[in-house]
This record gives structure tokens, sequence and C-alpha cells, in this order.
């Protein structure tokens, strides 16, 4: 089992530009969480999505930010246009929902480092 | 959501046993105690969780207070990479329980 996988590492990119974030989730699990750290705010949750739909997405900062989650082994989290205060490591972790409304424990990727210049 | 209180940072020298404590005296009864830590520039990764008894892992130990106001995660010898952020989480049984909400926690110094 490969974890959860998240691309780029690494990301520079100047203000104003648009960024895509990658995430592939652990096989079989059905639900997707995208979190951000900064030192300020510590780890915040962005967004949840349960069997590829957005349930909650309150904590996602504005109309810049988007994210989709087009199948069961893949979702995105965009920003555009960037700015310097979106610099922060992304997060995506994935768990398995059981029926009867219980989370399973959650796995985290390791991490985009994203530097908005 | 029930809050935690965690020491900011703790210390201790390798091949001894730490205790970390975790104080949620407005815990209710369906509140499970989750502990995950972070390595240096890695994401958080689950340790252990329990509900009212004890609980061993090949991690660690939980052990929990009879009025579960409080818990104690317990590393019974550390090593160097052991050295982490610790977070004690509350998690409701059911409802939003999809959610982890992450304080501060607590920065574990490992020294050789």
């Amino acid at each position: 089992d490969a974890g959860v996988i998240q691309s780029p590492r690494h990301e520079v990119t100047e203000m104003g530009q648009e960024v895509t974030l990658r995430c592939k989730p652990i096989s079989g699990h059905n639900s997707l969480f995208w979190y951000r750290q900064t030192m300020m705010r510590g780890l915040e949750l962005l967004i949840y999505f349960n069997n590829n739909v957005p349930i909650d997405d309150s904590g996602m900062p504005e109309d810049r930010f988007s994210a989709k989650m087009p199948n069961a082994s893949f979702s995105t989290l965009k920003i555009q246009p960037s700015e310097p205060r979106d610099s922060a490591v992304y997060f995506c972790a994935s768990s398995l929902r059981l029926a009867g409304g219980y989370s399973k424990v959650l796995t985290f990727g390791a991490g985009s480092r994203l530097t908005v210049l | 959501d029930a809050k935690t209180t965690q020491p900011n940072s703790m210390e201790s020298n390798e091949e001894e046993p730490v205790h970390l404590p975790c104080n949620h005296s407005t815990i209710s009864g369906t509140d499970y105690i989750h502990w995950y830590r972070q390595l240096p520039s890695q994401g958080p990764e689950y340790v252990i969780h329990g509900l009212t008894s004890n609980v061993n892992n090949r991690m660690a130990s939980l052990a929990i207070a009879e009025d579960r106001k409080s818990s104690t995660l317990i590393l019974h010898r550390a090593t160097l990479r052991d050295a982490a952020v610790y977070y004690c989480i509350l998690r409701t049984r059911g409802g939003s329980n999809y959610k982890l909400t992450f304080g501060k926690g607590t920065l574990l110094t490992v020294n050789p």
C-alpha cells in the first residue's frame, strides 16, 4: 500500500498564478480531506468529501480556493489567483467511513509545500 | 467541539518512558480520545485511540482516567525517532465525527 500520494511535494509560484495540488487517496477509502498547516494557525480542515461528494467546505478560506473529486482515486485543490498568504503546507488525508456513520482513522499524505512569492 | 489542553513541550531521554498528558474536562460520553503525531516534515500519523478502557498497541499505550477528564499517552521506551508533535484530539461518535480538529499539541524532544 503506497499510502496517500500528493503532488507536487514543493511548489514555488508568483502571486496571481494558478496553483493545482493533487491527491491520490488510499484505494478503498471513501472519505477525503484537505488540510492546511501554517505556523500561525496550525492544521485547519479546508474541505471534506465522502463518496466523491463535498460534504463540508466551511473551512475553504474564500472563492479563490476550489476542490474537486472527479472519482474515488483522485482529488485536486486549486487556488486561483494565488496570494503570498496562501503559502503553507497542504495535506490530503483519506479514511474509510462505515455505513453506520463511524469514520475510521485518517491517513495523511506527506504534504505539498506551497510558496507564493 | 470539546477542547483538549496539552503542555506546549516536553523533553525526554532516549530509552526512557515518556508520559504525555492531555486534559479534556468537557469530554462527552460519545467522545473518543485520539492521539496523532507529526514527525518533522511529514503529515500527521495515527498513534492510538480509546473510549474508556486503557489501550495498548505496538506504538504506545493510552491510559484514560476513570472520570475520562484526562488521559496520558505512554511511550514505553523513547527513541530519537519519536521526536514529534503529539496531538490529543476528541472525536465524537456519529454526526460530524469525520472531523479531526487539531490543537497546538505537545512538542516532544528526545535527547540521545
